[in-house]
């Protein structure tokens, strides 16, 4: 079975500060894991994912993400947010080994101030 | 590419009305899936494909959803009848087989409203 938490509903950032989007997961085996983004009114755009080595992984818009294994986690990170950056964030976890299929966490929002 | 197109963007109904949505894949991709997204449950996975065929439609909440694939560029998803509690976004995505890491692609979705 495979499962991904993200623990908070909402974050509030001010622009320019540096931003954490927390996700952790749960895999029988090796995970693929996703990050995706939706604007208001949009469909969801894949952002970055992590396949294997670098555990740092770089993605569109400025956005990295960085899988601990040990943690089991895949927080989503920007050194300075901006005010565009402001929308919901999804996580997604997909076991190697297991189903194709990812499961989604049920997204964080994120709300960037001015 | 044009990405994964829906339509209609928005459909607005009275209950007891038959919906249909529509969706093209990207082309080339094999899989093809359905998601409803409401703000109380969230993202939800109704039903995929590979290669047209169903898979898993164990996420179709009642017999009055059906989807179909009839060929490689075209799915449908009907409702019907419909009912107020149907009303949500409902997202089309695809994806490349299963030697691919398996980002999803999704469309912009079809908002429907059932009076």
């Amino acid at each position: 079975a495979q499962s991904v938490a993200q623990p908070e509903d909402q974050v509030n950032v001010a622009e320019g500060n540096p931003l954490t989007v927390k996700c952790t997961y749960s895999v029988s085996g090796n995970p693929y894991l996703f990050w995706y983004v939706q604007y208001p009114n949009r469909g969801l755009q894949f952002l970055l994912k992590y396949i294997t080595g670098d555990n740092l992984v770089k993605g569109s818009y400025g956005f990295e993400a960085e899988f601990n294994k040990s943690q089991t986690s895949f927080h989503l990170k920007k050194p300075s947010a901006l005010v565009s950056d402001s929308a919901l964030y999804f996580c997604a976890v997909r076991d190697r080994r297991g189903s194709y299929i990812p499961t989604f966490g049920r997204g964080t929002s994120l709300i960037v101030h001015p | 590419d044009a990405g994964v197109i829906q339509s209609p963007r928005h459909e607005v109904t009275e209950m007891g009305q038959e919906v249909t949505l529509r969706c093209k894949p990207i082309s080339g991709h094999d899989y093809l899936f359905w998601y409803r997204q409401t703000m109380m449950r969230g993202l939800e996975l109704l039903i995929y494909f590979n290669n047209n065929v169903p898979i898993d439609d164990s996420g179709m909440p009642e017999d009055r959803f059906s989807a179909k694939m009839p060929n490689a560029s075209f799915s449908t998803l009907k409702i019907q009848p419909s009912e107020p509690r149907d009303s949500a976004v409902y997202f089309c995505a695809s994806s490349l087989g299963q030697t691919n890491t398996g980002e999803l692609f999704f469309g912009e979705g079809s908002r429907l409203t059932v009076l």
